[in-house]
């Protein structure tokens, strides 16, 4: 069984500074990690995904898979970062294509 | 660029009622798959399908829910009596293919059973 788990449920930063949210998985297997965002009142969308190695609008994520973590990062937040960040996990084995989410952590950025 | 709509926005039915939640995937897209989100709770995956058939489900998924295409364009999940622990958000999503496409997601059905 896979788990995602966001310690943070709660992140607010000036605008500026550095941002990090946590994420832990657990799987025995290869997974695939994602980063989802919900901007208020819009549908949950891709941030980026381990796969791509992109830097989506200044963000970028790392799989470390010693420990199990794929944190999302960001060296100068802004205001319109402020939103609800979803780490999600898929199995790279499986053609199902399931995805477990973590709790998600709501970023705020302060002016 | 191409969305994934989903109506109602909003439903509101009596426990034991049955609904059914509507989705107009993404036209190219061949997966397709139902999340819900109880309020305060993480997004859970409830099923996938492909080919005119379910290809995963959940332990949620149990009899009371089914999933149909019943043209070329609709995505349902309907459930047939519905339980207050079944208010909750409603997300459908698709991709073009499977195993580990990005999917996208619509804007969701708030399901609220009184």
């Amino acid at each position: 069984a896979q788990r995602v788990t966001q310690p943070e449920k709660l992140l607010s930063v000036f605008k500026g500074a550095p941002v990090e949210l946590k994420c832990n998985y657990s799987y025995s297997g290869s997974p695939e990690l994602f980063w989802y965002v919900q901007y208020s009142r819009q549908r949950l969308q891709l941030l980026l995904r381990h796969i791509s190695r992109e830097s989506i609008k200044g963000f970028t994520a790392d799989l470390n898979k010693g420990e199990t973590s794929f944190h999302l990062k960001k060296p100068f937040a802004q205001e319109e970062d402020s939103a609800m960040y979803y780490c999600a996990l898929s199995p790279l084995e499986a053609a199902g294509n399931k995805l477990t989410f973590g709790g998600g952590t709501r970023v705020l950025v302060k002016p | 660029e191409p969305e994934v709509t989903q109506t109602p926005s909003h439903q509101v039915t009596q426990m034991g009622q049955e609904v059914i939640l509507r989705c107009v995937p993404i036209s190219n897209h061949l997966y397709f798959y139902w999340y819900r989100q109880i309020l305060g709770q993480k997004v859970e995956f409830l099923v996938s399908f492909y080919n005119n058939e379910i290809s995963e489900k959940s332990e949620i998924f149990d009899d009371q829910f089914s999933v149909e295409r019943p043209d070329g364009s609709n995505f349902t999940l309907k459930i047939r009596s519905t339980k207050l622990e079944d208010s909750a958000m409603y997300f459908c999503a698709s991709s073009m293919t499977g195993s580990t496409d990005t999917q996208y997601f619509g804007p969701g059905t708030r399901l609220t059973v009184l």
